[in-house]
């Protein structure tokens, strides 16, 4: 099946500083990423609508001047969480989506376990 | 909002099978209805999703209603290794863009 490589699978940061994960779709071309955060043992919240060379689009509540989004090629999306503070500690997912005809699926990243000092 | 709506528990019996049920009564013509499963600490995993007819794949079945308001994920035996929180999603067009919305899920216990 398709693959979908999220780098890095976990980090630690201190408060103030800046983290970027990576999300690549390895064998095929995505226009549209997602990226979801999560906390324990809760759902998937969508975060943003990630499209490849256009602005992302974020979901209520969520600051896009935080959570920066960059999708400046089709297998390749990227998540920035500027001057990250404790309250930001979440498992950060990313999907991209493969269409095929009428047919489409979400590929999932493995997360990433991101937790601030 | 997420469109659909599960139990957030089940139990199952290791080798018995399991259904897993899911409203969408607002589901539109053209939305596929997809199942992912999710293992602690992991991304979710893509189990079947469908239309109108019923699928079968390696992993799972997955039997629609035939008015779409409603399908159910058939696990045919179950194993310790299906032990997941399960989503049942729609994708979400009302906002102009597509997007997929998680809902609640369920969890699965599998019984040795």
């Amino acid at each position: 099946g398709a693959v979908v490589s999220q780098h890095p699978s976990w980090v630690i940061c201190k408060s103030g500083t800046s983290v970027k994960i990576e999300c690549r779709s390895l064998d095929f071309q995505a226009t549209t990423m997602f990226w979801y955060r999560q906390f324990p043992k809760q759902s998937l919240m969508l975060m943003a609508t990630s499209n490849e060379g256009s602005k992302a689009t974020y979901e209520q509540g969520v600051e896009k001047d935080k959570f920066l989004i960059n999708h400046a090629s089709l297998t390749l999306s990227t998540l920035t969480v500027t001057s990250a503070h404790p309250e930001d500690s979440s498992f950060y997912i990313c999907s991209a989506r493969r269409i095929r005809g009428s047919n489409e699926k979400l590929f999932f990243g493995s997360g990433t376990q991101l937790s601030v000092l | 909002d997420a469109k659909t709506t599960q139990p957030n528990s089940m139990e199952s019996n290791e080798e018995e099978p399991v259904h897993l049920p899911c409203n969408h009564s607002t589901i539109s013509g053209t939305d596929y209805i997809h199942w992912y499963r999710q293992l602690p600490s992991q991304g979710p995993e893509y189990v079947i999703h469908g239309l109108t007819s019923n699928v079968n794949n390696r992993m799972a079945s997955l039997a629609i209603a035939e008015d779409r308001k409603s399908s159910t994920l058939i696990l045919h035996r179950a194993t310790l290794r299906d032990a997941a929180v399960y989503y049942c999603i729609l994708r979400d067009s009302t906002s102009g863009t597509y997007k997929y919305i998680f809902g609640t899920g369920t969890r699965l216990k599998v019984l040795a």
